[in-house]
């Protein structure tokens, strides 16, 4: 199986500061990964696939980068809608696995 | 509007047995694939099962395997997941998510929870 890891677990953030997570894979996925956000109580919602394409409607100051084995997510100027989890998935191969998340907070 | 909506969780014993539903609105269910996907309370995500448009392909986590039975109806536009000898550790919040065409989610349900205790 394809293990999945996120960090930070937790960053403390003001509004307007750039925020990056990093996911590494314990194995080559080449660009097969996805990053989710997720607020407390909804389900999650895909923010990006195929490691750096932005979902339709999701605001330009997301982005994604890497293949391989690490990718990025960063946020560039955080907003108070952006405070939530956020997750990494690898769709290279089955199983599927996520990272651990990280949960973005307002400092 | 795409939606899903599940159905079916509720408190269980260990040993026992719940099928979860999964209903589509607003696209043709039967043009894709599907998947399970499970959160313990307060933890992270974890992927349960998939089946694939015409149900030839289905896979399951190392976790589920045996126990679980993903399947569909695309004529009543719904997905199931049959869950037999329930553990506690399968107490979870289950989300049916639509595949995006490369095992990515997109739309999800709401969820439903699933609780295993005596």
């Amino acid at each position: 199986d394809i293990q999945m890891t996120q960090s930070p677990a937790f960053v403390s953030a003001s509004v307007g500061d750039s925020v990056t997570i990093t996911c590494r894979a314990s194995q080559n996925i080449r660009s097969w990964l996805a990053w989710y956000q997720q607020k407390p109580g909804k389900a999650p919602k895909l923010l990006i696939n195929a490691a750096s394409s932005l979902q339709s409607g999701v605001p330009s100051r997301f982005s994604g980068s890497g293949s391989g084995t690490d990718f990025t997510l960063t946020i560039s100027s955080l907003q108070p809608d952006d405070f939530a989890t956020y997750y990494c998935q690898q769709a290279n191969s089955f199983p599927l696995t996520f990272g651990g998340g990280t949960r973005v907070d307002i400092k | 509007e795409e939606q899903l909506v599940e159905s079916g969780g509720g408190l269980v014993k260990p040993g026992g047995s719940l099928r979860l539903s999964c209903a589509a609105s607003g696209f043709p269910l039967s043009r894709y694939s599907m998947n399970w996907v499970r959160q313990a309370p307060g933890k992270g995500l974890e992927w349960v099962s998939f089946i694939s448009s015409r149900s030839d392909y289905i896979y399951y986590a190392d976790s589920v395997k045996g126990r679980f039975t993903a399947s569909r109806d695309n004529a009543k536009n719904s997905v199931f997941l049959q869950m037999d000898s329930l553990r506690a550790e399968d107490t979870a919040t289950y989300f049916c998510a639509r595949d995006e065409g490369d095992n990515w989610f997109g739309p999800w349900g709401q969820g439903t929870l699933v609780a295993v205790s005596s």
